[in-house]
């Protein structure tokens, strides 16, 4: 199985600035699957980004990046151009071929105007 | 296309009852799980179903309990409620885990 552990509880970010929200994990797991998601006060879980951890690449979406580190085993997450719909709950999550996916304990994340 | 359901989306039970939680996928998606979040222990994983089969299970106890139908509909019972059953019950689908999961808005769970 995976653990995921999120060291910041809260964060916060001035508008259109950018932000990095920190993640490590561990894995037995040869082949696993890294995220992010979004959780905004309407508690809909949304998948913001994904990785594949073969892949040495960072994933983007859009305003959403990744610095993924596979030795040290971290996964970080940056927001460029923080908009106040950014607001939100955000969990880093792993997964692994034995379908089983384990969360983060989160990161509270406060976009100000 | 329609995304994860669940139903009920509250409810409030006696302690010492049982409930039975609802969640239907994404068409065309064979994966479900289910998930427990409380502010403090954040998400936990429940357990999840594929093609009927429970494939993973969470540390939990046995009174947690699911089942998943032919047409990937998946349901989830806790019997012998505690007041620490009290949460937000979320379920999600999924084609392969590698392609994340897509949730569902939940159930909120009081237990008084």
């Amino acid at each position: 199985a995976q653990t995921v552990t999120q060291s910041q509880p809260e964060m916060s970010v001035q508008e259109a600035e950018t932000v990095t929200l920190s993640c490590t994990y561990d894995t037995s797991e040869n082949n696993y699957y890294l995220f992010w998601y979004k959780q905004p006060p309407s508690r809909q879980m949304i998948l913001v980004i994904r990785q594949e951890a073969y892949k040495q690449q960072n994933a983007t979406e859009n305003r959403f990046s990744v610095n993924f580190q596979k030795a040290a085993k971290s996964f970080s997450l940056k927001i460029s151009d923080s908009q106040l719909g950014d607001t939100a709950m955000y969990f880093c999550a792993s997964a692994g071929d034995n379908n089983d996916m384990r969360f983060g304990a989160g990161t509270r994340l406060t976009v100000k105007p | 296309k329609a995304g994860v359901t669940q139903t009920p989306r509250y409810l409030i039970k006696t302690r010492g009852q049982q409930v039975t939680l609802s969640c239907s996928p994404i068409s065309g998606h064979r994966s479900v799980s289910w998930y427990q979040q409380t502010p403090g222990q954040g998400l936990q994983f429940l357990f999840e179903y594929f093609s009927e089969t429970q494939r993973n299970k969470g540390n939990f106890p046995g009174r947690f309990s699911g089942r998943q139908f032919s047409n990937s509909r998946s349901e989830m019972n806790v019997s012998t409620l505690e007041l620490g059953d009290s949460a937000l019950y979320l379920c999600a689908s999924s084609t392969a885990v590698g392609n994340g999961y897509t949730f569902g808005s939940g159930t909120r769970l009081t237990v008084v």
